[in-house]
């Protein structure tokens, strides 16, 4: 098992730019969930899907989309890129959406909008 | 809201100390509490998680108890080593499984 995997690992954009964040899991899990990591703030949830072909905005959804076609992907889109979004994003599964499910980290991806 | 409060870091020890990192929450039903690990240049990973008041949950030498009449779930390790040198989440799950995460503790081990 290749776990949750994401690419790409780094990425430099200028701002109003588009792009398309990767993240794919192989455990067959239903849930699926993007976080961004900011220095002194943790970790927030940006969009999370309970299954295929649903998903919902999360604590910081503003100026990203995501969609959910197949159980496995759950990419993350940035319309037109702010400095703001300079962040360290992670993608999340797990097996199910009971609360007390243990979720499986990507290794991450890195961007700064310049 | 939910919310995580983690005492402010970053934290320094000398190897084979004692280990205590303080989480309190704010959360309006009844919460599962976890503690994620974040190892230079990684994802984060479980270190180890409480689903009901009164759990203990351990993993790698560390211990956390879920005290609903405190809010708390302390993190705790009788004897730290240099490889436990990481970013330490606090976190909880009321709804779905999202997570609240706490601002992270950055922890140092000298040898």
């Amino acid at each position: 098992n290749a776990g949750v995997t994401q690419t790409p690992k780094f990425q430099v954009l200028k701002t109003g730019q588009s792009m398309t964040l990767q993240c794919a899991q192989d455990m067959n899990h239903e849930y699926m969930s993007w976080y961004r990591q900011d220095p002194g703030m943790g970790l927030r949830l940006i969009h999370y899907s309970v299954g295929a072909g649903i998903t919902d905005q999360g604590e910081v959804p503003n100026g990203y989309n995501v969609s959910r076609s197949t159980t496995e992907d759950f990419p993350l889109r940035l319309l037109s890129a702010a400095p703001s979004q300079t962040s360290v994003y992670f993608c999340a599964s797990s097996q199910t959406a009971v609360p007390g499910e243990t979720q499986y980290f990507g290794p991450g991806t890195r961007l700064l909008v310049l | 809201g939910d919310s995580v409060t983690q005492m402010e870091g970053p934290v320094t020890l000398s190897e084979e100390a004692f280990l205590t990192i303080n989480c309190t929450y704010t959360a309006t039903g009844y919460p599962s509490l976890f503690w994620y690990v974040q190892y230079p240049g990684e994802g984060l990973q479980l270190l180890l998680k409480a689903t009901k008041a009164d759990d203990k949950g351990s993993n790698k030498g560390f211990e956390a108890t879920y005290r609903k009449e405190t809010t708390s779930f302390h993190l705790e390790k009788g004897s730290v080593q240099v490889s436990d040198s990481a970013v330490y989440f606090c976190a909880l799950s009321v709804a779905n499984s999202k997570l609240t995460f706490g601002k992270g503790i950055t922890l140092s081990v000298r040898p």
